[in-house]
C-alpha cells in the first residue's frame, strides 16, 4: 500500500479556513485518495475522496496536486466542531483493498 | 439514518480471559471491516471480510484473536485469552461491495472500548 505523509499537529482559529496537507510522492495511477477524521471518542468518518480533480461536498473540499503526489483537505470556515484527527488515506481499484489509516493530523481549533 | 451497531461499548476483562466483540453492519454492506485503536494512534486494521469470506487477516493474532461472520451480514471478534496490551478500542466498520472500482465510504462504528485488568 502506498503510503502517505502528514503533519502531526496543526491549529486553526474559528471561522478560518484551514488547509490539511498530506503527501503521497508513491502513490499510483489508480490509487484514489480518502480523507477521513476522527472525532474524540468516536469512529472516524468519511470526509471525502477523489482522483484527480478537486472535489468539494458539504463538509470539505479536496484539492489534488496536477503530479497527484500531493493533496490538500481545505475546511472552509472552521468550527469547534471540526477539531479530531484527520487521516489521508490512498486505496486501489481492487476489491481486496483495504483502508490502511496513519497517524493523522491532529486539528485544534480555538475560539 | 443507517449505522454500524457494535456492542457492548464498554468492556472490562481480567488477563487470560475470553472476550467477544459484536458487529451488524449497515444491511447490505458486503465488505466489514474490524479495526484496534490503541490510545495516541491511528486505527490498525485486523481483518477484513467480503461477505462471509476473510479477504485480508494478516494483521491478526492468530493464536488468540478470532473473527467470523458467518452468514455474511453481522460479526464477531474474540479474545481468547486477553493480555494486558490487548486494551485498546475495537472499531467495527463496513462499506458497499467495491465491485472492483474503488473502496467505497466506510461507515464506522462507536467501537468497543476494551480494559484488560
Amino acid at each position: 500500500d502506498a503510503k502517505t505523509t502528514q503533519p502531526n499537529s496543526m491549529e486553526s482559529n474559528e471561522e478560518e479556513p484551514v488547509h490539511l496537507p498530506c503527501n503521497h510522492s508513491t502513490i499510483s495511477g489508480t490509487d484514489y485518495i480518502h480523507w477521513y477524521r476522527q472525532l474524540p471518542s468516536q469512529g472516524p468518518e468519511y470526509v471525502i475522496h477523489g482522483l484527480t480533480s478537486n472535489v468539494n461536498n458539504r463538509m470539505a473540499s479536496l484539492a489534488i496536486a496536477e503530479d497527484r503526489k500531493s493533496s490538500t483537505l481545505i475546511l472552509h470556515r472552521a468550527t469547534l466542531r471540526d477539531a479530531a484527527v484527520y487521516y489521508c488515506i490512498l486505496t486501489g481499484r481492487s476489491d481486496t483493498d483495504k483502508l490502511i489509516f496513519g497517524t493523522g493530523t491532529r486539528l485544534q481549533v480555538f475560539p | 439514518e443507517a449505522e454500524v451497531a457494535q456492542s457492548p461499548r464498554y468492556k472490562i476483562t481480567e488477563k487470560s480471559q475470553a472476550v467477544a466483540f459484536w458487529c451488524d453492519p449497515i444491511s447490505g454492506h458486503a465488505t466489514l471491516y474490524w479495526y484496534r485503536q490503541i490510545l495516541g494512534q491511528g486505527p490498525e486494521l485486523l481483518v477484513q471480510f467480503q461477505d462471509e469470506s476473510v479477504v485480508d487477516d494478516s494483521q491478526l493474532p492468530k493464536d488468540r484473536f478470532s473473527a467470523e461472520r458467518l452468514k455474511g451480514v453481522d460479526s464477531t471478534l474474540k479474545i481468547q485469552p486477553a493480555e494486558l496490551g490487548d486494551s485498546a478500542m475495537y472499531l467495527c466498520a463496513s462499506s458497499l461491495d467495491a465491485g472492483g472500482v474503488v473502496v467505497t465510504e466506510a461507515f464506522f462504528g462507536q467501537g468497543t472500548r476494551l480494559t484488560v485488568v
